[in-house]
């Protein structure tokens, strides 16, 4: 049964703790990406990766770390520098070519919620 | 950097209206993508344009991408309850662009339906 996961679904943590997100796909995509939804916000990209080893900055990448080793697993790490941590993250990822016109839909995990106290 | 605009950011109807939601983005997109989110879950993919002028339709719903590729709409007939949720549109940067390969999300739009 393909598809991402994210755990834990609710994770609640004190403020100037770091805290890392679990994100992992058995779906065989390239590109992995990580988003911060607020109410009335929309998603933000905050982290990147279009191939292992390799990662870009999004829009909010300030106060977060990620890392890609394997190609199923893109894990987020939430700073202590992060100002305001409290949201709902969602991983995503979608299959990536090389030629214009085909990066294709992304598929969402379930999300984490992160209350920071 | 890019930035995509969507609106209206609630819209209230009642079973049987119709919805429209629009979005703009501030550069040419090399494609545009919509999904929807039903309360307490995750964005589920819709559909994806690629072409200038393109309509796509899927039941109720019908989609359109502009001329211009920096403007799109989602219409939904006859909604229903089950249309609850909010429908964000996302672009696709140009290709050889800096923004390439990320997609970059309209607000949303919330869609509640009265029975």
């Amino acid at each position: 049964d393909g598809g991402i996961t994210q755990s834990p679904k609710y994770l609640f943590r004190k403020e100037g703790q770091n805290v890392t997100l679990s994100c992992e796909q058995n779906l065989n995509h390239d590109a992995m990406y990580w988003y911060r939804q607020d109410p009335g916000q929309g998603l933000r990209l905050i982290y990147y990766s279009q191939i292992v080893n390799d990662f870009q900055k999004g829009d909010i990448a300030e106060g977060y770390s990620v890392s890609r080793e394997k190609k199923e697993s893109f894990p987020l790490t939430v700073t202590s520098a992060q100002k305001n941590p409290t949201a709902f993250y969602l991983c995503a990822s979608s299959i990536r070519r090389d030629t214009p016109f085909t990066y294709n839909e992304q598929f969402f995990g379930p999300g984490t919620r992160l209350t920071v106290l | 950097g890019q930035q995509v605009m969507q609106i209206p950011q609630y819209q209230h109807v009642q079973e049987g209206e119709d919805f429209t939601t629009y979005c703009n983005s501030s550069t040419t997109l090399s494609n545009i993508q919509w999904y929807k989110q039903r309360p307490g879950g995750h964005p589920v993919f819709l559909i994806q344009l690629v072409k200038s002028g393109e309509v796509k339709k899927q039941k109720r719903l019908t989609f359109q991408f502009g001329e211009a590729k920096k403007n799109s709409s989602l219409h939904i007939t006859a909604t229903q309850t089950t249309d609850v949720g909010t429908y964000f549109c996302a672009g696709l940067g140009n290709a050889g662009g800096t923004s390439y390969g990320k997609l970059t999300f309209g607000q949303g739009t919330i869609l509640t339906v009265h029975p």
